[in-house]
């Protein structure tokens, strides 16, 4: 079945460095979407993803779609200790209909103050 | 706006009861819901996809008569989790999502412990 491989699985970094993560898929995504997870709370959905090369920001972060949609990263500049969380990417494959996400291991994020 | 609960946030039962886990879409219609286990410090797994009015498609592994999944309505589904052993301990997370989207919002989680 599809996998969707993530790595740093941890990284830590200097409060003002930037951070990112990346993710590769096995098989040709439909989507890839993006999600935080604070500690102790549960994902949050942060963007999606659907055209091959797409890159979209979100002030601090950016974010990045492959050209054969199989891959993609989550940058962020000038880290803040409020980036601290688990970034997971889940990519989409809609050929069933049903919209199933398959989700990478995650990287967790520490900031250092 | 999209808000998704999850009841009960957490739960102690003992082995071989039976515990039902409500998630519903608060502002929105769910055209689908999904079941997650969250191991500590590891990913999401998928359990099962519900679609409204149907039976539920379970991911390879997961018993369906243990794990028992009914998406009544739009706004809801429930997770039972029939006779309990201490490994169904695990952090349980619902997510819905919109019609006419692919996103999923996730609720809160249940963490289930069972002694």
């Amino acid at each position: 079945g599809q996998q969707v491989m993530q790595i740093p699985q941890y990284q830590h970094v200097q409060e003002g460095e930037d951070f990112t993560t990346y993710c590769n898929s096995s098989t040709t995504l439909s989507n890839i979407q993006w999600y935080k997870q604070r500690p102790g709370g549960h994902p949050v959905f942060l963007i999606q993803l659907v055209k091959s090369g797409e890159v979209k920001k979100q002030k601090r972060l950016t974010f990045q779609f492959g050209e054969a949609k199989k891959n993609s990263s989550l940058h962020i500049t000038a880290t803040q200790t409020t980036d601290v969380g688990t970034y997971f990417c889940a990519g989409g494959n809609s050929g069933a209909g049903s919209y199933q996400l398959t989700f990478g291991k995650g990287t967790k994020l520490s900031v250092i103050p | 706006g999209a808000v998704v609960s999850q009841h009960p946030s957490w739960v102690i039962c003992k082995s071989g009861t039976s515990v039902k886990i409500e998630c519903r879409s608060l502002d929105f219609q769910a055209t689908t819901m999904f079941w997650y286990r969250q191991f500590p410090k590891q990913s999401l797994m998928l359990m099962a996809t519900s679609n409204e009015g149907s039976k539920a498609t379970y991911e390879q592994g997961v018993e369906k008569d243990k794990f028992l999944i009914n998406h009544a309505s739009l706004t809801l589904s429930t997770l039972t989790v029939t006779s309990a052993h201490p490994e169904d301990s695990s952090f349980y997370i619902c997510s819905a999502r919109p019609a006419g989207g692919r996103e999923q919002y996730f609720g809160p989680g249940t963490r289930l412990t069972v002694t």
